[in-house]
């Protein structure tokens, strides 16, 4: 069945390091391709998305590409900042549109 | 626009009572969920439903009822409260792009 794995955490890094969290996810046909962002205490926001091979999502310094060869979706920030420490889920929606399959989410701590 | 709104956002329940959490969304969105996170976990479905009338179970039913009589509402029930229902509960809905979430209901049952 369809499924993501995502890297786990929790990950530590000091402001304006280099981020990356990796994600990579078993389905049939073309998904679409999500990130949300979970801050403490608050339910999920997208981050971003990609809906077809090669597409890259971008939002608030984040990016992914989407890479049907490798079947990944790494997300990456160039300069991580404190106000960035949360807890990232990587999402597909299947083919058909109807479900959502989440990973295990990373935590992310960024120390000044 | 509110978005997703759930009620109520904590409850305790003493084991063997039950409860409806409440959720509702003002987007005409065809596509509802609800989500259980369990601490330090992801996400886990629970009940889905792609339109008024239709509903279906996902990785986790047992122990909930739902119910979906109209677009807004697609409330979650659960009949005999369990410890293994503590849990933050997520309600979420869609419409062909990403999942708009609620804020959530923290439920603890001793």
């Amino acid at each position: 069945g369809d499924s993501v794995t995502q890297m786990e955490g929790p990950v530590t890094l000091s402001e304006e390091a280099f981020l990356t969290i990796n994600c990579t996810y078993t389905a049939t046909g073309y998904p679409s391709l999500f990130w949300y962002v979970q801050y403490p205490g608050e339910g999920l926001q997208l981050l971003l998305k990609a809906t077809k091979a090669d597409d890259k999502g971008s939002n608030k310094g984040f990016e992914a590409t989407y890479r049907k060869e490798t079947t990944s979706f790494h997300l990456e920030k160039g300069s991580v900042q404190v106000s960035d420490s949360a807890v990232y889920f990587c999402a597909l929606r299947t083919n058909t549109g109807n479900q959502f399959y989440f990973g295990t989410g990373t935590s992310l701590t960024v120390i000044p | 626009n509110a978005g997703v709104t759930q009620t109520p956002k904590f409850r305790i329940l003493k084991i063997g009572q039950s409860m409806t959490l409440q959720c509702t969304q003002d987007m005409n969105h065809n596509y509802m969920y609800w989500y259980r996170q369990d601490p330090g976990m992801g996400l886990k479905l629970i009940y889905y439903s792609v339109g008024a009338g239709i509903t279906d179970k996902g990785e986790v039913p047992n122990g909930y009822n739902v119910s979906r009589s109209t677009t807004e509402d697609f409330p979650l029930r659960l009949e005999l409260a369990a410890p293994s229902q503590t849990s933050v509960y997520f309600c979420a809905s869609s419409e062909g792009g990403g999942l708009e979430f609620g804020p959530g209901t923290r439920l603890t049952v001793t």
